[in-house]
């Protein structure tokens, strides 16, 4: 039982180049996250999915598109990379999003740091 | 929009003990806690939902006061091992659109010393 894992765990873009971040999680669960982190900073959400089949936007969106095609997976994309996208991107899952106990714990991957030129 | 923390950081003796806020001003409907060591991810502590609801978890608890819509979060006779950053996270209600939405604070950073 891996969790959840990302991929790559590091990457250097030259501004303009795009690049997809790959999170897995083999826990069968139904929501799916992804968060950046800037150094300091708290964690902010960018795109969210509450099912295969479905995305949403979070706080952050702009700059990234995302696809779940497979309930384990979850894609994020950079379609053309800028130095303010710089961060270290965070994925989690959980069983639910909805308010309900012990099924919102957020599980979260390793991270990936990104470094825009 | 997302949840205010305070206070932003708190250094303590081993020992001693600490509280750190989490307030909201929209309703809040459930409240989960995280600690991040530097460079990891962030680890789940407990989850709160409205109604009062108050967890532990060892020598870590936590309220929930969803009237004045703010969960605070308790750490008795720090450890060394509590040091990190700790983010309250809310979650949208199950009856609106905004199921599944999650946001977090930006944090407070827990340093004990011995």
């Amino acid at each position: 039982n891996a969790g959840v894992t990302q991929t790559p765990k590091f990457r250097v873009l030259k501004t303009g180049q795009s690049m997809t971040l790959l999170c897995a999680q083999d826990m069968n669960h139904e929501y799916m996250y992804w968060y950046r982190q800037d150094p300091g900073m708290g964690l902010r959400l960018i795109h969210y999915s509450v099912g295969e089949g479905t995305t949403a936007k979070g706080e952050v969106p702009d700059g990234y598109n995302v696809s779940r095609l497979k309930k384990q997976n979850f894609l994020l994309g950079l379609e053309s990379a800028a130095p303010s996208q710089t961060s270290v991107y965070f994925c989690a899952s959980s069983y639910s999003g909805t308010g309900g106990f012990s099924t919102d714990t957020q599980y979260f991957g390793p991270g990936t740091r990104l470094t825009v030129l | 929009q997302q949840p205010v923390q305070s206070p932003q950081a708190v250094i303590l003796r081993e020992g001693e003990d600490a509280v750190i806020n989490c307030s909201s001003s929209k309703a809040l409907y459930s409240v989960h806690w995280y600690r991040q060591k530097h460079g990891e991810a962030p680890v789940f502590l407990m989850i709160l939902l409205k109604g009062g609801e108050q967890k532990g978890h060892e020598k870590i608890s936590a309220s929930f006061n969803e009237k004045k819509q703010q969960s605070s979060l308790y750490l008795t006779a720090s450890q060394l091992s509590y040091s990190g950053t700790y983010f309250c996270g809310t979650l949208g209600s199950i009856n609106n659109t905004n199921a599944g939405k999650s946001t977090f604070g930006d944090g407070t950073t827990l340093t004990v010393k011995p």
